[in-house]
């Protein structure tokens, strides 16, 4: 089975300021990973996937994200955050080969002016 | 290109009393997911559905919650009857069906039970 921990359940920070939103997941074989935002009254939109090859992915919005294996990682940056970053973050996971996936339970990214 | 479309956005019922969401996928998508949210959850799956069949209806609680997706295009999701702990935002997505593939999802339906 697999599992999903999103370390953070709020992030604060400022316009123009990196973010980092740390994810951690748990499975006994391999996975592909997501993240996906959800901004107020929407539905999901993927941001990024990983599914195999390179380990840094690079996203929509200027999202990127890297796979660390021996870490079982998958920490979603942004070099400079805007305003309109504010919403919440899902990271995903399933199983190669599998169609459930699990998601996190979000983390909040409050960007002020 | 339509996104997937879920009817109504918004519900509020007396607890006991029924009530359906409807979602239409986005054209040619064959396989369809049902996703309970809880406030400040991540999305968890009710039920998958490839074509008109549910693969996956593990999740879905069976003595009061029923879906269907006859034509193996859009799909309903039934609660009959419902309680105060249903109170959530019902998605649905659809995606290609190759794993792997993203799933795009509708705008959901938030239902609040009195």
């Amino acid at each position: 089975a697999q599992s999903v921990t999103q370390l953070d359940s709020q992030v604060p920070v400022f316009e123009e300021a990196p973010v980092e939103l740390r994810c951690n997941y748990s499975s006994s074989v391999s996975v592909y990973l997501f993240w996906y935002v959800q901004y107020p009254n929407q539905g999901l939109q993927l941001l990024l996937k990983y599914l195999s090859g390179s380990t840094l992915v690079k996203g929509i919005n200027g999202f990127e994200a890297e796979f660390n294996k021996s870490q079982t990682s998958f920490h979603l940056r942004k070099p400079s955050v805007h305003i309109s970053d504010t919403a919440e973050y899902f990271c995903a996971v399933s199983e190669t080969g599998g169609f459930k996936t699990i998601f996190g339970a979000g983390t909040r990214l409050f960007v002020k002016a | 290109e339509a996104g997937v479309v879920q009817s109504p956005r918004y519900k509020i019922i007396e607890k006991k009393q029924p009530v359906a969401f409807w979602c239409n996928p986005i054209s040619g998508h064959n396989t369809l997911y049902w996703y309970l949210q809880n406030l400040g959850q991540g999305p968890e799956l009710l039920i998958r559905y490839e074509n008109e069949e549910a693969v996956d209806d593990s999740q879905l609680p069976k003595d009061r919650f029923s879906a269907e997706r006859l034509k193996g295009v859009d799909s309903t999701l039934k609660i009959q009857p419902a309680e105060l702990g249903d109170s959530a935002v019902y998605l649905c997505a659809s995606s290609p069906g190759t794993n792997g593939n993203e799933q795009f999802f509708g705008p959901g339906t938030r239902l609040t039970v009195l």
